[in-house]
């Protein structure tokens, strides 16, 4: 009955590789979001998602997509993998109109 | 440019005291004000949140105290218990479905 998911919770991968992370919620929001926490835990909008609008944070490189499915999924695609990329990626989501965001488990990326 | 400032970065306090976090804000667009908490190895959980409106909301030991005037609010939770002991992030948002503008943390342990 996990409200928001992501599959892996652990992904350790080489420089230059591409990797998905996915991310499922079952809440019934049709709003998604992922966020990056770095290792000073420094949490930062990488992008938010409806089904009308796609808002990317202008900071985030073009390697990083996000690609939804359908209004329960938004994956995250990271093209050419950096060392910096290292981070914890969690997805959110929520209620159009209400401002509780709910956050997944959170999948701990490795580049090495 | 940090739009949310956060202290102290760690804090310690004794069993049964009061545990107090601080944050400012710069932008009065923010309409929005929640805290999170997270555990190590988990996704941060809403623990409470506020609207401009309100100077003070208070749910069990957890109170949010809010100065529209200086751009400031803070949490304060009462007979801290060791369970308390997580990384604590206050943030701010202009709307719903717009990305949570997040302090840098702060890490709290209640010893026993």
């Amino acid at each position: 009955d996990t409200a928001v998911s992501q599959t892996p919770k652990y992904l350790v991968t080489q420089m230059g590789n591409d990797k998905s992370i996915k991310c499922e919620q079952n809440l019934g929001h049709d709003t998604m979001y992922w966020y990056k926490q770095d290792s000073k835990k420094f949490l930062k909008i990488m992008f938010s998602y409806n089904n009308k609008e796609l808002i990317i944070n202008e900071t985030v490189p073009n390697r990083f997509s996000p690609k939804s499915p359908d209004k329960a999924h938004l994956n995250l695609h990271i093209n050419s993998l950096e060392l910096g990329d290292s981070a914890v990626y969690f997805c959110a989501s929520s209620q159009q109109g209400v401002e509780t965001q709910y956050f997944g488990p959170g999948t701990r990326l490795l580049v090495l | 440019q940090q739009q949310v400032k956060q202290s102290p970065q760690s804090l310690i306090v004794q069993k049964g005291g009061i545990s107090i976090i601080n944050c400012a804000y710069e932008n009065t667009a923010f309409d929005y004000f929640p805290w999170y908490q997270q555990f190590p190895g988990k996704g941060p959980a809403l623990l409470i949140a506020i609207r401009p409106d309100v100077s003070e909301k208070k749910e069990g030991r957890f109170t949010i105290s809010f100065n529209k005037s200086a751009k400031q609010f803070s949490l304060h939770i009462m007979d801290s218990q060791p369970g308390d002991s997580a990384t604590y992030f206050c943030a701010a948002s202009k709307r719903a479905g717009t990305a949570l503008i997040f302090g840098k943390g702060t890490t709290l342990s209640v010893s026993s």
